[in-house]
């Protein structure tokens, strides 16, 4: 079990460019959460998966950002014609169906940089 | 709604100090709460935890007991090392849906 593992580390792109950041969970893990942190704050809460079902949305998950998990394995997190407000690290966790109090185990996450 | 409250940083202490972290909450019903630490330019790793009231969660000689009464979750250490600075989060989860909210993060710094 090599963890949450997250690409590309980091990703500079112009503004208005999309881009693609991967997550690949750990394998038994059938929950999967994407995170946006900015700097000096804590994380924030886009969107989860259970299994390839996407099942909460974040108002802050506006209709440029869009997460798919196909077949309930790795997911994806696209945002389109980006913003110098994406900049952001973006983090992956996953957790077993049955999270109660069990936590959360994250990736190192996909730093973005809009230029 | 849910949130999570921590004492603003940094906290800058001196090798072998005591450390405490303050962290109170707001929820209903009964979260379940974490401690997260954050290294430099990594993710974020779990701490502690703990999943109901007078829960002791304890890890690396670090401890934070879930206090119901003053909706509290204090991160303590009775001798920080230089290798203990990081990014410290506090967060709860609530029963239903389990996501994670998490306090802004409180900074220590750690010198020898």
């Amino acid at each position: 079990d090599t963890g949450v593992s997250q690409n590309p580390r980091h990703k500079i792109t112009k503004r208005g460019q999309n881009v693609t950041f991967r997550c690949d969970p750990i394998s038994e893990h059938n929950r999967l959460y994407w995170y946006r942190q900015t700097l000096g704050q804590g994380p924030e809460f886009l969107t989860y998966f259970q299994n390839e079902a996407q099942l909460e949305k974040s108002r802050l998950l506006s209709d440029r950002f869009s997460a798919e998990r196909p077949k309930g394995s790795f997911s994806t997190l696209e945002i389109q014609r980006t913003e110098q407000g994406d900049s952001a690290m973006y983090l992956c966790a996953s957790s077993p169906r049955t999270a109660q109090g069990y936590g959360y185990t994250f990736g190192s996450g996909t730093r973005l940089t809009v230029v | 709604g849910n949130s999570v409250t921590q004492m603003e940083g940094p906290v800058t202490l001196s090798e072998e100090a005591f450390l405490t972290i303050n962290c109170t909450y707001t929820a209903t019903g009964y979260p379940s709460l974490f401690w997260y630490v954050q290294y430099p330019g990594e993710g974020l790793q779990l701490l502690l935890k703990a999943t109901k009231a007078d829960d002791k969660g304890s890890n690396k000689g670090f401890e934070a007991t879930y206090r119901k009464e003053t909706t509290s979750f204090h991160l303590e250490k009775g001798s920080v090392q230089v290798s203990d600075s990081a990014v410290y989060f506090c967060a709860l989860s609530d029963q239903g849906f389990q996501k994670l909210v998490f306090g802004t993060g409180t900074r220590l710094l750690v010198s020898p």
